[in-house]
């Protein structure tokens, strides 16, 4: 298997513009977390999926930002409108066991001017 | 919900020495504690993790103790080498399928 597989790497955009990430998860991971990292915060959990479903949001910052995950081989996670205080480094994670081990993708770094 | 501290936020050392991460946690039913190591441009990487149930765990250069009472559990590489320069995360259970992180600790191994 290929790996959680995340899309853009990077993107730079300007205040305002809408951001669209993507995520593939590891085929048979029924869970899938997107994470934010910054040196501040360090790694804050965004929200979670079960089996397509969200069951935790509570770490989604503010109603800018929103998650999708249409089938078990794809989520986004959409800001609109972005802002400055945005830039981080965005991951995606998936597991086949809530209590195991998380496998990363390699990121998405978002800059926003 | 779950609070994990991690310490030191930077460690150096010379290739050869011993390298440890303290964390603690603030959950006493927690019972499931990985460490991740991140290295430059790459998501997060399990390393190792222990479940309460036992003590201490090792793998080759690479070890983790837990005590359920002080509510601590360490990581320790003896015999770094260069390409063991990483950024180090400990977590703790925040929920039934969630992990808090711990802040990370940037480990530097001079040749």
């Amino acid at each position: 298997d290929a790996g959680v597989i995340q899309s853009p790497r990077h993107e730079v955009t300007e205040m305002g513009q809408e951001v669209t990430l993507r995520c593939k998860p590891i085929s048979g991971h029924d869970y899938l977390f997107w994470y934010r990292q910054t040196m501040m915060r360090g790694l804050e959990l965004l929200i979670y999926f079960n089996n397509n479903v969200p069951i935790d949001d509570s770490g989604m910052p503010e109603d800018r930002f929103s998650a999708k995950m249409p089938n078990a081989s794809f989520s986004t996670l959409k800001i609109q409108p972005s802002e400055p205080r945005d830039s981080a480094v965005y991951f995606c994670a998936s597991t086949p066991s809530p209590s195991g081990e998380l496998f990363f993708g390699e990121g998405s770094r978002l800059t926003v001017l | 919900g779950e609070n994990v501290e991690q310490h030191p936020s930077t460690l150096s050392v010379q290739e050869g020495d011993s390298a440890v991460i303290k964390c603690t946690y603030s959950d006493s039913a927690s019972n499931y504690f990985p460490w991740y190591k991140q290295e430059l441009g790459k998501g997060p990487q399990l390393i190792i993790d222990i479940r309460s149930n036992v003590g201490e765990k090792k793998d080759q250069r690479i070890a983790v103790t837990l005590n359920k009472t002080a509510k601590h559990f360490s990581l320790h590489i003896t015999e770094t080498q260069p390409e063991d320069s990483a950024v180090y995360f400990c977590a703790a259970p925040a929920g039934y399928s969630t992990l808090t992180f711990g802040k990370g600790t940037m480990l530097l191994v001079s040749p």
